[in-house]
């Protein structure tokens, strides 16, 4: 695609739900990363894909939160039983490689009731 | 410590000056160093990257990095209204991890 694709764009959830985010990253692009930005914030890492692999999940904040990338392309990221410290807008960014520029798409805005 | 730290700001400027932009960083293994422009409700945007100590210009945009002392700044000169934005300062750590501070908010004044 043309730039990294992002659905929800929003999603509202009650607490205790479960709710997957999806990243469509440019096409080609191997390096893949997942941030979460609170308002007033930056951006702050979750987890960085390098192919199929987690190379680093160290910004996850605890076990309710896990990302896949099965085939090297699409990521999602699952988190379980929400909470509402969890909303935030959830970016995702792809890159040529793993020291290339980061393409951030447009955002999912998650809101835990 | 934080990783990487700015000041929030709002750093207010009148149109036409120059802004001035700092981030200081903890990771003395960093090695790459963006500057990125969030709008409002928007996605972060690339301005510009330095790898090397000194300055790097492109257009209207400095950026000048600081390796001994941990700094990196980005100078705007002849500041217009549409550079009203927050500024993130991100490094990239020795692990491919790209870390981002809190940003600057910054306020251009026709």
């Amino acid at each position: 695609g043309a730039g990294v694709s992002q659905t929800p764009s929003n999603k509202v959830t009650e607490k205790g739900k479960y709710v997957e985010l999806r990243c469509d990253p440019i096409s080609g692009h191997t390096a893949l990363y997942w941030y979460r930005q609170s308002l007033g914030q930056g951006p702050e890492f979750l987890i960085y894909f390098q192919g199929t692999g987690a190379a680093d999940d160290s910004g996850l904040p605890n076990d309710r939160f896990f990302a896949v990338r099965p085939e090297g392309s699409v990521s999602t990221l699952k988190i379980q039983r929400t909470e509402r410290g969890d909303s935030a807008v959830y970016l995702c960014a792809s890159s040529l490689n793993s020291a290339g520029e980061l393409f951030f798409g447009e955002g999912s805005r998650l809101t835990v009731l | 410590q934080k990783e990487v730290e700015q000041n929030s700001g709002p750093l207010s400027v009148p149109e036409g000056a120059i802004a001035s932009l700092n981030c200081t960083y903890s990771d003395r293994g960093s090695q790459s160093f963006f500057w990125y422009r969030q709008y409002s409700g928007k996605s972060p945007e690339l301005i510009m990257f330095i790898y090397s100590n000194g300055d790097k210009e492109d257009g209207r945009f400095t950026a000048q990095l600081n390796k001994a002392s941990q700094y990196v700044s980005l100078l705007i000169r002849d500041s217009q209204p549409s550079d009203s934005a927050t500024y993130l300062c991100a490094v990239k750590t020795g692990f491919q991890k790209l870390v981002f501070g809190t940003g600057t908010r910054l306020l251009v004044s026709p």
